[in-house]
């Protein structure tokens, strides 16, 4: 089945350790996101990527990075810049001409020790 | 710049009665809107959207929305709650070029038996 497979579900860290969340889609869609949701604020735009080797920054970049490499993957790091990092963190994608309807996956829980 | 207002980040009704979530939204240009459902430790999954078609829009579960742009307002509505209802539930509006979905904060629905 088509979809968005984000690894892995639960993820702890030591504080200064970098930590990278998988993000993979075989939907053959264009444009991908990753959003960092903390309760009662939402879901924040930390960075985003239209097509192969090309991303943009969201609203809360510091202490992040990506690659998009491929189409179909959109790797997160989560650096030790990052000041506070525990958080759930969501992966989604879209086709190119799509208008805001993204896709999903089921996130991923980061919690720093 | 677009932005999205929630109005209650709680909300509490009784199975069968009618849900209402309010949504107000900032645009300087004509918006998409959009309402998410989250259910725990998962990722959001589209209930409707409003792309400047008709201004009442219906979504699964006979969820629907009504756009009033002299309102600035996308409500949702539901005239019948069921247990299975509750989650959370995020506005959203898509404006301009910079294709990037800004959420609002997010409301709990609970049902109460």
């Amino acid at each position: 089945d088509g979809g968005i497979t984000q690894s892995p579900k639960y993820l702890f860290r030591k504080e200064g350790q970098n930590v990278t969340l998988s993000c993979e889609q075989n939907l053959n869609h264009d444009a991908m996101y990753w959003y960092r949701q903390d309760p009662g604020q939402g879901l924040r735009l930390i960075y985003y990527s239209q097509i192969v080797n090309d991303f943009q920054k969201g609203d809360i970049a510091e202490g992040y990075s990506v690659s998009r490499e491929k189409k179909e993957s959109f790797p997160l790091t989560v650096t030790s810049a990052q000041k506070n990092p525990t958080a759930f963190y969501l992966c989604a994608s879209t086709p190119a001409q799509n208008t805001g309807e993204l896709f999903f996956g089921e996130g991923s829980r980061l919690t720093v020790l | 710049a677009q932005s999205v207002t929630q109005l209650g980040s709680h909300v509490s009704v009784s199975e069968g009665a009618l849900v209402l979530l309010r949504c107000n939204y900032s645009s300087s240009v004509p918006p998409y809107l959009f309402w998410y459902v989250q259910y725990p430790n998962q990722g959001l999954q589209l209930l409707l959207k409003y792309t400047s078609a008709a201004t009442l829009v219906k979504g699964i579960n006979d969820f629907e929305a009504e756009f009033k742009k002299s309102e600035t307002s996308f409500h949702l509505t539901k005239p019948s709650a069921h247990m299975s209802d509750a989650a959370e539930y995020f506005c959203a509006v898509w404006a301009g070029s910079a294709r990037q979905l800004t959420f609002g904060s997010g409301t709990q629905l609970t049902v109460l038996p």
